[in-house]
C-alpha cells in the first residue's frame, strides 16, 4: 500500500513564527487530507487537499500532486496550533486513509 | 462539530473482556471506516462498510468484528480484549470516495 511519510518529526515554535510541514507519500493519491489531533486527541479535519493549493485562515496548504508532496504551512503562529499534524492519503479505487506518523507541533508562549 | 458521533468516550476493561464501540455517521453519509491509533502502530485503518456491505478490510485482529445496521450506524465489536488493544479507536464517515470526517474517538483501556 501507500507510503506516507512527514517530517519534521517535532517542531518547537515561539509564538507568531512561521512553519512548513511536509509530507511525501510513495504514490498517485485519489485523496489527501490534513487534520490536526489537539490534546485532547480529537482529529479535526484541516483541507481535503489531493492537488492544488487551499487557505483557511492563518493555515495554508498545497499539494503538487505530480511530486508527490504535500506541504501545510503555519503562519503567525499561537499556542492553540501545538498539537500533532497528519497527514493522510488514499490510493486506488478505495478510500481507506494511510497516514504518516505526525508533526507533534509546540507553540510556546 | 464533525458531525460523526462515537460513544462511549471512555472505556475501562479487564484482559479477557468483551466490549462494543458505538458509531452514527455524519447524515446521509453510506461509508463508514474504523481506525485504531496506538503508541506502537500509529493511527490505521481496521474496516469500511458502505451501506451495510463491507467494503474494504485492514490491519483488523480476527477478534475484532464490525457491522453497520439499516440505519447506518455501525459497531465495532472487540473480544478476549488484551492489554495490546488499549488504544483509541476513530470511526469515519464519508459521502462517496472523498473527504472522510472523523468522530472524537473511543478511549479504550484494558487492564
Amino acid at each position: 500500500g501507500i507510503q506516507v511519510e512527514q517530517s519534521p518529526p517535532d517542531l518547537i515554535l515561539q509564538e507568531g513564527a512561521n512553519s512548513t510541514l511536509r509530507c511525501n507519500f510513495s504514490d498517485s493519491v485519489n485523496n489527501l487530507q490534513w487534520f490536526h489531533q489537539n490534546p485532547w486527541g480529537q482529529l479535526i479535519n484541516l483541507f481535503y487537499i489531493p492537488s492544488g493549493t487551499k487557505q483557511n485562515g492563518r493555515l495554508s496548504a498545497t499539494t503538487v500532486a505530480t511530486e508527490r508532496y504535500s506541504l501545510l504551512y503555519i503562519s503567525s503562529s499561537q499556542t492553540t496550533d501545538s498539537g500533532v499534524y497528519f497527514c493522510a492519503a488514499v490510493e486506488g479505487g478505495n478510500n481507506r486513509l494511510a497516514f504518516g506518523k505526525g508533526n507533534q507541533v509546540v507553540v510556546i508562549p | 462539530d464533525s458531525g460523526v458521533t462515537q460513544t462511549p468516550k471512555h472505556l475501562i476493561t479487564a484482559t479477557g473482556q468483551r466490549v462494543t464501540l458505538r458509531c452514527s455517521p455524519r447524515s446521509g453519509d453510506l461509508s463508514v471506516y474504523w481506525y485504531q491509533q496506538s503508541l506502537d502502530q500509529g493511527l490505521q485503518f481496521l474496516i469500511q462498510y458502505y451501506n451495510g456491505e463491507e467494503r474494504a478490510k485492514g490491519n483488523i485482529l480476527e477478534r475484532f468484528s464490525a457491522q453497520q445496521f439499516p440505519d447506518l450506524h455501525s459497531e465495532l465489536n472487540l473480544s478476549s480484549l488484551e492489554l495490546g488493544d488499549s488504544a483509541l479507536y476513530f470511526c469515519a464517515s464519508s459521502a462517496g470516495l472523498n473527504i472522510q470526517y472523523f468522530g472524537a474517538g473511543t478511549r479504550l483501556s484494558v487492564l
